[in-house]
C-alpha cells in the first residue's frame, strides 16, 4: 500500500551528513512528503515535511525533485542518537498515512 | 499537553480472551490513527477516524477487531477472541484536520497474547 520506496538499510560516519533518498513516483500534486523516524520501539516521531519546495527545521533538511518524483532527507550532523528507522510518506487530502518499509540508518562512531 | 496517551503500556494475555486498548488523542486534534507493527509486516495502518466517524477500516485484519471513537477524546481497540498472531505493538496517533501537519504518535503498547 506504501507509495515510497526507500533502501533497506544505511550507515553513515558520525558527524557527517546522512543523506537518505526516497521514491515516490506515482505522487500527485496535492500529496505532501512527510518523513518520520522510530527509534528502538518508540512511536514513530515527526521529522519534516514539504509539497514542492525544499524545507530546513531544527532537525533536517528535505529535498525534492523539480518533478516530485523522488526526496532526499538530510541530516546535516549526524550523531549516534540519530540511529533509527526513517520512514517517507505521502499524504493525500484524506489524511491517509500509510507506511512503507523504511530505511534503518545505523550512525557509526 | 502530555501527548497522546495509550494504556495500557504492556498487555499479556491468554488466547481467546477479549483484549481492549485505549488512546486519549491530544485535544483538539480531529483524526486518530491506530496502527500495528510486527517484524514480519512492519507499520500497518488499520483503521482511522476524522471527527470520531471511521474513515477508513480497511486495514482491519477481520471480525475480532474493533475500533470505536465514542467521543473526540477516547478510542478503543478492541480484539476479540484474541490469538497469538495478534502479538504486537499497538500505535495510536492524532493530528489536526489537515494534510500538511503532522501526526503524533503514542508510545504503543505491547500486545502478547499466550
Amino acid at each position: 500500500d506504501a507509495k515510497t520506496t526507500q533502501p533497506t538499510s544505511m550507515d553513515c560516519a558520525e558527524g557527517r551528513a546522512a543523506n537518505l533518498p526516497c521514491n515516490h513516483s506515482t505522487i500527485s500534486g496535492n500529496e505532501y512528503v512527510y518523513w518520520y523516524r522510530q527509534i528502538h520501539s518508540q512511536g514513530p516521531q515527526y521529522i519534516i515535511h514539504g509539497l514542492k519546495n525544499n524545507e530546513t527545521n531544527e532537525m533536517a533538511s528535505l529535498i525534492i525533485t523539480e518533478d516530485r518524483k523522488s526526496s532526499t532527507l538530510i541530516l546535516p550532523h549526524a550523531t549516534l542518537r540519530d540511529t533509527a528507522v526513517y520512514y517517507c510518506i505521502v499524504k493525500d487530502n484524506n489524511n491517509d498515512m500509510r507506511f512503507g518499509a523504511g530505511t534503518r540508518l545505523t550512525v557509526k562512531p | 499537553d502530555a501527548g497522546v496517551i495509550q494504556s495500557p503500556r504492556h498487555e499479556v494475555t491468554e488466547m481467546g480472551q477479549e483484549v481492549t486498548l485505549r488512546c486519549k488523542p491530544i485535544s483538539g486534534h480531529d483524526y486518530l490513527f491506530w496502527y500495528r507493527q510486527t517484524m514480519m509486516r512492519g507499520l500497518e495502518l488499520l483503521i482511522y477516524f476524522n471527527n470520531n466517524v471511521p474513515i477508513d477500516d480497511s486495514g482491519m485484519p477481520e471480525d475480532r477487531f474493533s475500533a470505536k471513537m465514542p467521543n473526540a477524546s477516547f478510542s478503543t481497540l478492541k480484539i476479540q477472541p484474541s490469538e497469538p498472531r495478534d502479538s504486537a505493538v499497538y500505535f495510536c496517533a492524532s493530528s489536526f484536520n489537515a494534510w500538511n501537519t503532522e501526526a503524533f504518535f503514542g508510545q504503543g503498547t505491547r500486545l502478547t497474547v499466550v
